[in-house]
């Protein structure tokens, strides 16, 4: 009864392919988000998406795309991966509108390696 | 640019003993934060959260400390217990946004140890 599942756990890849991490969340929220930790342990905010919107962090190059099939799914395709990609990619979902009863629920994370 | 800050990596304390973990933010917009706490190979779990019209929240062993004037947030642990050893994180946002294009911004995380 996991609330909010990614797949696969670990991803090993080679420069240049194209790799997708999928996500999904069964608690009804409506938004749904990427985040990525890097090697310095931060947890930034790479894309929030509702039904209505899609909110990308201008830092993150287009070779990512979120993809959102339904709004218990929200997919993340890479494209031409580069060795900085490394990292631990966390999805998380919550009701619109973060409030003090709606906090952010994380996956497990995808631990991302290029070589 | 460390929005919020965790200036201690780690933190030991024994068993039964008060943990606290501190954190700072700079940015004056933010008015929600919240703790969330991660074991390894695991996403971060939240933990407990406060707005800014408040300066303390209490759930059970857990309490959160806003001083708004100094832009300083705590999280007491009291008793500490074997299993609240994981590394916590502060994160924070403008509830206004609605945590959507901003998302939460976190701290690096401290990893606190609770010695037997």
């Amino acid at each position: 009864d996991t609330a909010v599942s990614q797949t696969p756990k670990y991803l090993v890849t080679q420069m240049g392919n194209d790799k997708s991490i999928k996500c999904e969340q069964n608690l009804g929220h409506d938004t749904m988000y990427w985040y990525k930790q890097d090697s310095k342990k931060f947890l930034k905010i790479m894309f929030s998406y509702n039904n209505k919107e899609l909110i990308i962090n201008e830092t993150v190059p287009n070779r990512f795309s979120p993809k959102s099939p339904d709004k218990a799914h929200l997919n993340l395709h890479i494209n031409s991966l580069e060795l900085g990609d490394s990292a631990v990619y966390f999805c998380a979902s919550s009701l619109l509108g973060q409030d003090y009863n709606s906090p952010l629920h994380f996956g497990n994370g995808t631990r991302l390696t290029v070589t | 640019d460390q929005q919020v800050k965790q200036n201690s990596p780690s933190l030991s304390v024994q068993e039964g003993r008060i943990s606290i973990l501190n954190c700072d933010y700079t940015n004056s917009m933010f008015d929600y934060f919240l703790w969330y706490k991660k074991y390894p190979a695991e996403g971060p779990t939240f933990l407990i959260s406060i707005s800014s019209i408040k300066d303390k929240n209490e759930d059970g062993r857990f309490t959160v400390f806003l001083n708004k004037s100094a832009k300083h947030l705590s999280l007491h642990i009291v008793p500490s217990q074997p299993g609240d050893s994981a590394v916590y994180f502060c994160a924070a946002s403008r509830l206004e946004s609605g945590g959507g294009a901003d998302g939460l911004t976190f701290g690096k995380g401290t990893h606190l140890i609770i010695q037997p």
